[in-house]
């Protein structure tokens, strides 16, 4: 157990519609990443976010948002869903910059599948 | 631009035998760090060995080992005397350590099967 949580574990919608994955990082942990991981395009870095503020942005489409609340559990919003949005969505977490060269922890993802 | 490549087929392994999984990366950056994961079919991420750039020895956890050859920009994976439960997917993956963006950038993975 990473100690990283996310929810849900499965989601099934429509295309169209909005979905909302939710992740609480390990304890003390600032920084939390999302990555996406589908069969064409391998593990990608979507967004970082560190203590509340966005940090980088990777390939992240428009009709994906996030955000990181004060007590550090992250939101990656994800609308007007497409079929080729289906996808293994990971959330990592990592201590403060500073405290040593640490791994990215990972949660146990969120598997959705667009229909 | 970093970049990882895996570009070992699937490998198979023997129980109780050594394998090695390839890594090679490219980056610009004097310091970063090189990181191997294990997903296995249920699907979560699992952290394994971190090595650093300027680390002078090679990094070891238990049964992994990185041998890491920074002239050559490869971070291979040693897992010694292979388990069952060593089959799955292996991602070498890399972070450039400057700055404020720490992603990590993946290799495509490989799958490695362990034979009873």
């Amino acid at each position: 157990d990473s100690g990283v949580t996310q929810t849900p574990k499965h989601l099934i919608t429509a295309t169209g519609q909005r979905v909302t994955l939710r992740c609480s990082p390990r304890s003390g942990d600032l920084s939390v990443y999302w990555y996406q991981q589908s069969l064409d395009q391998g593990l990608q870095f979507l967004i970082q976010y560190y203590n509340g503020e966005e940090r980088a942005k990777g390939n992240i489409l428009e009709r994906f948002s996030a955000q990181q609340f004060p007590d550090l559990h992250s939101e990656l919003n994800l609308s007007s869903l497409e079929l080729g949005d289906s996808a293994l969505y990971f959330c990592a977490s990592s201590p403060r910059r500073g405290e040593g060269a640490g791994p990215q922890y990972f949660g146990p993802g969120t598997r959705l599948l667009v229909l | 631009a970093q970049k990882i490549t895996q570009t070992q087929p699937g490998m198979f392994v023997q129980e109780k035998e050594a394998v090695t999984l390839d890594c090679t990366y490219d980056t610009s950056d004097p310091s970063y760090g090189l990181f191997w994961y294990k997903q296995p079919s249920s699907g979560e991420m699992i952290f394994l060995i971190y090595q650093g750039s300027y680390d002078q020895q090679n990094a070891t956890e238990g049964r992994y080992s990185l041998n890491f050859q920074k002239a050559r920009k490869s971070a291979n994976l040693v897992i010694s005397a292979s388990q069952l439960g060593d089959s799955a997917m292996y991602f070498c993956a890399m972070r450039e350590e400057a700055g404020a963006n720490s992603k990590l950038t993946f290799g495509k993975g490989i799958t490695l099967s362990v034979r009873p």
